[in-house]
């Protein structure tokens, strides 16, 4: 079975850094890109960047370029999303997906499945 | 960046009723445009893609259909599983983008 399993929930204090994690299983994960959402409290899905874990190539929204650090560690199958100084804005939480990819005549879509089960990140002083 | 616009943004149907939701775009996306349902407390799960292409394993009363900048999901006979929040997303460009979202809930 494909799975993601992210890591548990946080509490940290604006200023202080972060890291949290993504770990595939049941496919081969340097063939699929790996992408991070974010969801604000009682929010919609927001599209953060995707990382290609066979050579870490990296590709950010620009809402969130310079803000946050997608990176992966193929030997152990593990994304990563970092924060090297959260604000309170950041209190959210944060969902790791597969990136898919298929052709429908002669366009090639993009999807993501599966999600990782989320990660709730809390920012208060 | 594209901008995603779903109506409604919720609505309250019963079981057995036919439902549907529209996503508009910003710019024509042909039919790179992916549905998603999310469940309360619960990731998102992709129902449909390409417009219309119905993913492995969601149910057939959920259907899609469109193409350029207009696109509707279309729930057959709402059910009790299917009350939770839809999303549109296209992936003509990044970044990547979703619809706010539209809240089915129970009348």
């Amino acid at each position: 079975e494909v799975q993601l399993e992210q890591s548990g929930a946080e509490v940290k204090k604006p200023g202080e850094s972060l890291r949290i994690s993504c770990k595939g299983s049941g496919y081969s994960f340097t063939n699929y890109w790996i992408t991070w959402v974010r969801q604000m409290p009682g929010k919609g899905l927001e599209w953060m960047g995707t990382i290609d874990p066979s050579d870490s190539y990296t590709n950010y929204s620009p809402s969130f370029q310079g803000h946050v650090t997608i990176s992966a560690d193929k030997s152990i199958s593990t994304a990563y999303l970092q924060w090297s100084s959260l604000k309170a804005s950041d209190t959210a939480i944060y969902y790791c997906a597969r990136r898919k990819h298929g052709w429908f005549g002669e366009v090639n879509i993009t999807w993501f499945d599966p999600w990782g089960q989320g990660t709730l990140v809390t920012v208060s002083s | 960046d594209i901008q995603m616009t779903q109506s409604p943004s919720s609505l309250s149907a019963s079981v057995g009723d036919r439902v549907t939701i529209t996503c508009r775009t910003s710019q024509s996306i042909s039919i790179y445009l992916n549905w998603y349902q999310q469940k309360p407390g619960k990731a998102p799960k992709v129902l449909i893609n390409a417009a219309s292409s119905l993913q492995s394993g969601a149910p057939s009363r959920f259907s899609g259909s469109g193409s350029g900048t207009d696109f509707t999901l279309t729930i057959s006979s709402l059910q009790p599983e299917d009350f939770a929040t839809y999303y549109c997303q296209q992936s003509y460009s990044t970044p990547w983008t979703f619809g706010q979202g539209t809240k089915v809930e129970i009348k």
